[in-house]
């Protein structure tokens, strides 16, 4: 079974700094999608960035970036230029590719960010 | 189109009773999915559908939870004989289905609390 771990349960920036947010996951399958969810307090939860493993070109949405180890099976997230309202838990998940027939998201156990003004 | 809606919003009930959530997906999205998020963890998957059809089910989704999607549009998720570990946030969410990346939005949840 697939895990995915995230080793920092919290993390702190200063507006308008860059921080990187960490996540590891276990996997046998050579193809999956990897994603970052963010989930503001009290809000719901939304995707903030997508990335194919057989895409080796690091998936970029505006001030969100990862960075794609895939031998190292490490997935981590880059916010650049933090704003408040980037304040939320943030949650890396791994999903199996279609034809295995699995839909699921398979969660880590998330990264408080606060961002402090 | 508003999102993918839950209700309750939030429910306090008192073990031993029965309990019942609704999900309403985004309208043309044929995939819809419940997990459950206790305190400080990531949401665990607990059962999946593909229009009317349960798909897969989760290990966690023991005898006393089950879930219907009978005209392939919203989803209940009922717990029987609730548990106090039974004491989440219920997340649903849903998806179009047909692509590979298959994005899934997220509802705002029912929070549960079990007395």
């Amino acid at each position: 079974a697939q895990t995915v771990t995230q080793s920092q349960p919290e993390m702190s920036v200063q507006e308008a700094e860059t921080v990187t947010l960490s996540c590891t996951y276990d996997t046998s399958e050579s193809d999956y999608y990897l994603f970052w969810y963010k989930q503001p307090p009290s809000r719901q939860m939304i995707l903030v960035i997508r990335q194919e493993a057989y895409k080796q070109q690091n998936a970029t949405e505006n001030r969100f970036s990862v960075n794609f180890q895939k031998a190292a099976k490490s997935f981590s997230l880059k916010i650049s230029d933090s704003q408040l309202g980037d304040a939320a838990m943030y949650f890396c998940a791994y999903r199996s590719p279609p034809e295995q027939g699995a839909q699921k998201l398979v969660f880590g156990q998330g990264t408080r960010l606060t961002i402090n003004p | 189109d508003t999102g993918v809606s839950q209700d309750p919003r939030h429910k306090i009930t008192k073990r031993g009773q029965n309990v019942t959530f609704r999900c309403d997906p985004i309208s043309e999205h044929n995939r819809l999915y419940w997990y459950r998020q206790t305190l400080g963890q990531g949401p665990e998957f607990l059962t999946y559908f593909q229009n009317e059809a349960q798909l897969e089910k989760s290990r966690l989704l023991s005898d006393r939870f089950s879930a219907e999607r009978p005209k392939g549009s919203f989803s209940t998720l009922e717990i029987q004989r609730t548990e106090q570990g039974d004491s989440a946030m219920y997340l649903c969410a849903s998806s179009l289905g047909g692509t590979a990346g298959d994005e899934q939005y997220f509802g705002p949840g029912t929070r549960l609390t079990v007395t």
